[in-house]
């Protein structure tokens, strides 16, 4: 893998449901992945930050999880509310270049 | 600290004529990046500069676009001359280096060249 790449492109949800989506990047020189929240007519705003293979985070009903050897992270919402709704974005920075380069992200729409 | 601070917000200008994007990133940040959001490619990295220095420009579509970081408080993305097809959001965001920190955005320039 090449590219930071981010699969759904985009995902319809009922309130309630759990959801996950998915974000490869270059597994070689990996130095950190960043999950961000973008609202629309906003700037993103960070999730979580992950180094560490294996790293899991959590924030109340949203968590992620990274593999570096095969180079994926995964993001989950658990029972999720309308206010969830926003394109959630994975950038992958590599060692010795520290640019964040970004997915296209997911758009995430939860049906009240 | 207010946060990464863009300004303009919105820029409606003719096509031929000089744009010129500023931010102001997060006071102790080291690094700087200009971003370009559209529909098709999403977030583009267009420059980044690490303690004023421009470190990789290679995402800089054109000689029509150019960035410079006079000072650790201020950066400047210019465009010129503007063509309709550079009408787009353009974030500024920075960061401190260290494992572990993330990227803060501004509100973003929304350029619309007609």
């Amino acid at each position: 893998i090449l590219n930071v790449e981010q699969s759904p492109q985009s995902l319809h949800v009922q309130e309630g449901d759990s959801t996950n989506f998915t974000c490869s990047f270059p597994s070689s020189n990996f130095y950190a992945l960043h999950w961000y929240r973008w609202e629309t007519a906003k700037s993103p705003e960070a999730l979580f930050v992950m180094t560490l293979n294996g790293d899991e985070k959590k924030k109340g009903r949203i968590s992620a999880t990274l593999n570096t050897k095969e180079g994926y992270s995964y993001l989950y919402i658990k029972g999720s509310q309308p206010e969830d709704s926003a394109t959630y974005l994975c950038a992958s920075t590599t060692s010795g270049t520290y640019k964040y380069i970004f997915g296209t992200g997911t758009r995430l729409k939860v049906l009240a | 600290d207010a946060g990464v601070i863009q300004s303009p917000r919105h820029e409606v200008t003719e096509m031929g004529q000089e744009v010129t994007l500023r931010c102001k990133p997060i006071s102790g940040h080291d690094y700087l990046f200009w971003y370009r959001q559209t529909m098709m490619r999403g977030l583009e990295l267009l420059i980044y500069f690490n303690n004023n220095v421009p470190i990789d420009d290679s995402g800089m579509p054109e000689d029509r676009f150019s960035a410079k970081m006079p000072n650790a408080s201020f950066s400047t993305l210019k465009i010129q001359p503007s063509e309709p097809r550079d009408s787009a959001v353009y974030f500024c965001a920075s960061s401190l280096s260290g494992k572990g920190t993330e990227a803060f955005f501004g509100q973003g320039t929304r350029l619309t060249v007609v």
